[in-house]
């Protein structure tokens, strides 16, 4: 099936540190969503994006929708431990009512303190 | 109840057994999925509920694979005849449009391993 170019596949960074992923398609999305995943627990949604150009910060996360709507990004600052799993981006079709998105196949942040 | 709930939470069985995954929804989400993540891969979608509609099964990835829901409560999964490639964890989540759009609630899943 069809699925988002997610990068980087992992990272393992100092704490405090700056961290940035992104995802691309070669599809237009009208919706972008981030969602971290910790071990043993279902995705939990971070961040929605849903007009081109959005930038949305939650905390110390920030993520925008790119203006081609092809693309979407994620950036947390100052790194701490609790930040450690798995992020996934995840874009809706723009095409009628069907709801299902499309994911990334994650970026997997290790944090060392 | 105030989350998404999936039982069990952990199943191992025999390869050609069946076996039925349970998924109970936050109460008043219309809309239900299922999903399969295999071993460090991404969310391979499945099947969706949206209230009293026919559900979108085109995620199904074989006859072998069935979902049904009870209006807008529970819904199971049963996979027939499982296969070693069916061993994945299992994730549901439910959402309402009301939910920032699309934004989805997932339960922790089920890890189904199939020996």
């Amino acid at each position: 099936g069809q699925q988002l170019n997610q990068s980087p596949q992992s990272m393992f960074i100092q704490e405090g540190e700056d961290v940035s992923m992104n995802c691309t398609s070669s599809s237009i999305f009208n919706t972008w969503l981030w969602y971290k995943q910790d071990p043993g627990e279902g995705p939990v949604l971070l961040i929605a994006l849903y007009k081109a150009g959005e930038l949305t910060s939650n905390g110390r996360l920030t993520a925008q929708f790119g203006i081609t709507r092809k693309d979407s990004f994620l950036n947390i600052s100052a790194s701490i431990p609790s930040d450690v799993g798995i992020y996934f981006c995840a874009g809706q079709l723009p095409a009628g009512n069907n709801r299902k998105l499309i994911w990334g196949l994650g970026t997997s942040l290790a944090v060392n303190p | 109840g105030a989350g998404v709930s999936q039982s069990p939470s952990n199943k191992v069985t025999e390869k050609g057994k069946d076996v039925e995954l349970r998924c109970d929804p936050i109460s008043g989400h219309t809309a239900l999925y299922w999903y399969r993540q295999r071993l460090g891969q991404g969310l391979e979608f499945l099947i969706y509920f949206q209230g009293n509609s026919a559900p979108d099964k085109s995620g199904l990835p074989s006859d072998r694979f069935s979902a049904e829901r009870t209006g807008e409560s529970v819904s199971t999964l049963t996979i027939q005849r499982t296969q070693q490639e069916d061993s994945a964890v299992y994730l549901c989540a439910s959402s309402t449009p009301g939910q920032g759009g699309y934004g989805y609630t997932f339960g922790s899943g089920t890890r189904l391993t199939v020996v």
